[in-house]
């Protein structure tokens, strides 16, 4: 069965230190996958997807991910965190083999930047 | 803004009811989803519809069902609503109905059922 897990329902950084939010995923053909993020009272807005060739992926507002297909993860990134990051992270797969854009998310990420 | 657009925002509703929530994709996207996003179950795949016909199937109650019109705007209509289905409802569109391409999500419609 199709799944992600994003293990850490909390990440708590400093403004201007890098972040990582982690995501990990399960699916039986190649995986399509992509990271979404919501503010309160907002819809999803799309930050990045991996669907083939380069493992990292850069993405909006100074995001990027590292596809790492042995250890089946792709953990979302940037160099120096913001305050107006602040924000609930999902991480989502589509399985490749599948004909449909049926997305699986996982749980979500609050990430927390102070200042 | 994503070119998405959903209403009403907010539905507010008694248990038992009828409601239709209304979603108009992008300007030449063919597929439509719904997403469920609840508390104790997450962001959950209900639907998918390409160009007019069902596609994919998730964890959509029998109580619900939905459609795309020959406009391409889509319905879905949740019928002798639960407490439970109190939700946020989103719909998202996209150009083709295959995975790799992005989808992009409304701004959703809170439903509470009282």
């Amino acid at each position: 069965a199709q799944s992600v897990a994003q293990p850490e329902d909390q990440v708590k950084v400093a403004e201007g230190n890098p972040l990582t939010v982690k995501c990990t995923y399960s699916v039986s053909g190649n995986p399509y996958l992509f990271w979404y993020v919501q503010y309160p009272n907002r819809g999803l807005q799309f930050l990045l997807k991996y669907i083939t060739g380069d493992n990292l992926v850069k993405g909006s507002y100074g995001f990027e991910a590292e596809f790492n297909k042995s250890q089946t993860s792709f953990h979302l990134k940037k160099p120096s965190a913001l305050v107006s990051d602040s924000a609930l992270y999902f991480c989502a797969v589509v399985d490749g083999s599948s004909n449909t854009g049926k997305l699986i998310f996982g749980q979500g990420t609050t990430l927390q930047v102070k200042p | 803004d994503s070119g998405v657009t959903q209403t009403p925002k907010h539905l507010i509703t008694a248990t038992g009811q009828r409601v239709t929530l209304r979603c108009s994709p992008r300007s030449g996207d063919l597929s439509v989803y719904w997403y469920q996003q609840s508390l104790d179950q997450g962001l959950q795949f209900l639907i998918q519809y390409y160009n007019g016909e069902e596609r994919a199937k998730g964890n959509i109650l029998e109580r619900f069902s939905a459609q795309q019109f020959p406009d391409l705007h889509s319905e879905l209509n949740l019928s002798s609503l639960e407490l439970g289905d109190s939700a946020l409802y989103f719909c998202a569109s996209s150009v083709v109905a295959g995975g790799a391409d992005t989808q992009y999500f409304g701004p959703g419609t809170r439903l509470t059922v009282l």
